[in-house]
């Protein structure tokens, strides 16, 4: 149980295109779910706090308008990097709290790899 | 300034041995300690939680122990095995909100047969 999908897995697309992700809990409703990101043997920075119906909690200097985060469904986040740009490529992954309790582990989603040319 | 600190960025130990990985942190009062595994190009996965009240927690072969005296938790594998080779990653909870955690840098260990 407890599973997290993200899509897609792997995107290469020129400087300037707008590229989507999404994060699906396939087997619970998920309140409250986060947006990583990490670079090559570093370790996992919190980008934003995505909560369902509401509007997403920006971590500092993280850009909400580069950034775009959408929890329309219990089931669904959705991270649109606006305007990509080379130094925006990375490893961004998704995670979910099953729900929404703290203290609680998080499930993550396998990741998307995001390369901007 | 916040730091949380994983002993080693590399650990290579010989199968069947105990592996202890070490997480300290500074300027910090989390209210719990999550340890995660993750393998390369993967998502972490979740492997054992324990809140400040609690000194250890086990879980089959994984032994994880959490001081806030010492500002300091150990994450212990005893016969470890190949398989049990990753990145293992420590994160803090429940120091700004209940939800939100911080991680560690982690740290890559290595079982050799």
């Amino acid at each position: 149980g407890a599973v997290v999908s993200q899509h897609p897995s792997w995107v290469i697309c020129k400087s300037g295109t707008s590229v989507k992700i999404e994060c699906r809990s396939l087997d619970f409703q998920a309140t409250t779910m986060f947006w990583y990101r990490q670079f090559p043997k570093q370790s996992l920075m919190l980008m934003a706090t995505s909560n369902e119906g509401s509007k997403a909690t920006y971590e500092q200097g993280v850009e909400k308008d580069k950034f775009l985060i959408n929890h329309a469904s219990l089931t669904l986040s959705t991270l649109t990097v606006t305007s990509a740009h080379p130094e925006d490529s990375s490893f961004y992954i998704c995670s979910a709290l099953e729900g929404g309790q703290g203290n609680q582990p998080q499930h993550f989603g396998d990741g998307t790899r995001l390369s901007i040319l | 300034s916040q730091k949380i600190e994983q002993n080693s960025e590399a650990l290579n130990i010989q199968e069947g041995k105990t592996a202890t990985l070490t997480c300290n942190y500074t300027n910090y009062s989390p209210a719990y300690l999550q340890w995660y595994r993750q393998d390369p190009g993967r998502g972490p996965v979740f492997l054992l939680l324990i809140r400040e009240n609690e000194k250890e927690k086990r879980k089959e072969r994984l032994k994880v122990t959490f001081d806030t005296t010492l500002k300091q938790s150990l994450f212990h594998i005893t016969a470890s095995q190949p398989a049990d080779s990753a990145t293992y990653l420590c994160a803090l909870g429940g120091y700004s909100s209940a939800s939100k955690i911080i991680f560690g840098s982690g740290t890559r260990l290595s079982i050799r047969p």
